[in-house]
C-alpha cells in the first residue's frame, strides 16, 4: 500500500463545475503539499499546510490531521485548470525536500 | 523574486557520457533539492542542498553528484549514463529546509 494514496486518477469535468480531488496518507507528517504540474513538465508549489484550511483565488485545501485526510477544491473550474495534481507529504522527522508523492490526478477540463 | 530556472531545458546523451543539469534558485534560498521524474510516475527525491552541503539523500547510487554555490545556484552531475537515467529533473528551492517549495520547469534527459 502506497503511503500517500490520491483519488480518483482521472477527473474529467465540464468548465464551471466543482472540483475535489482526495488525498489520504498513512505516515504522521509535518506538512502536505498540493501541487499542480501542465503537460510542459514544470512543478507550482499551490499549498503547504499542516492544519485547517486555505484558500487561494478558486482553491481551497483543507486538511484533517486526525483523519490523515486532505482535499483540493477547485470552484468554478475553467479550462487552463486542466493539469496533474499531486499531492505530496514531508513526514514528521524529515525536511520539506524528502517529499513522499502521491501518484497525481489527471483533471481535464472541457469548455 | 525571480523563479528558479533550469538550464538545458533538454538535452540528449549517449549511454556511458557524463552530464551536468544547471538550476537557478530564487535569490536568499539556502536550501535546493533536485527530483528525477520518469515518464508517467511521480518524481523521485533524489538529494538535497543546504549552505552548500548534501543534506539528505534518496536512494540513487553515487554517481549522481550535486554541488551548490554561494550564489543561489547548484548543479546535478551524472556519470556513466544509463539508458534508464532517461527522465525530467527538476530542481525545486526554498527560503529554509520547511518553507513552501519552488520548482523549476525542469530539464528533459534522454539518454540513447
Amino acid at each position: 500500500k502506497n503511503e500517500v494514496e490520491q483519488s480518483p486518477q482521472n477527473l474529467t469535468a465540464q468548465e464551471g463545475e466543482f472540483i475535489t480531488i482526495n488525498c489520504s496518507y498513512s505516515v504522521g507528517i509535518s506538512a502536505l503539499h498540493w501541487l499542480q504540474q501542465h503537460p510542459g513538465g514544470g512543478i507550482v508549489s499551490l499549498f503547504m499546510l499542516s492544519s485547517g484550511k486555505k484558500k487561494h483565488g478558486r482553491l481551497i485545501a483543507t486538511i484533517n490531521i486526525q483523519e490523515k485526510h486532505s482535499s483540493l477544491h477547485i470552484t468554478a473550474s475553467h479550462p487552463r485548470d486542466s493539469a496533474v495534481y499531486i499531492c505530496a507529504v514531508s513526514r514528521a522527522r524529515d525536511s520539506n525536500y524528502q517529499l513522499i508523492w502521491g501518484a497525481g490526478t489527471k483533471l481535464i477540463i472541457k469548455p | 523574486e525571480t523563479g528558479v530556472t533550469q538550464s538545458p531545458t533538454h538535452l540528449i546523451k549517449t549511454r556511458g557520457q557524463q552530464v551536468t543539469l544547471r538550476c537557478s534558485s530564487q535569490s536568499g534560498h539556502n536550501t535546493v533539492s533536485w527530483y528525477q521524474q520518469a515518464l508517467g510516475q511521480g518524481p523521485q527525491f533524489i538529494f538535497q542542498y543546504y549552505r552548500e552541503e548534501e543534506n539528505g539523500r534518496g536512494n540513487f547510487p553515487p554517481r549522481f553528484s550535486g554541488l551548490q554555490f554561494p550564489n543561489y545556484s547548484s548543479e546535478l552531475n551524472v556519470n556513466a549514463l544509463e539508458l534508464d537515467d532517461s527522465a525530467l529533473y527538476l530542481c525545486a528551492s526554498s527560503r529554509t529546509r520547511n518553507s513552501p517549495l519552488h520548482f523549476g520547469n525542469g530539464t528533459r534527459l534522454t539518454v540513447t
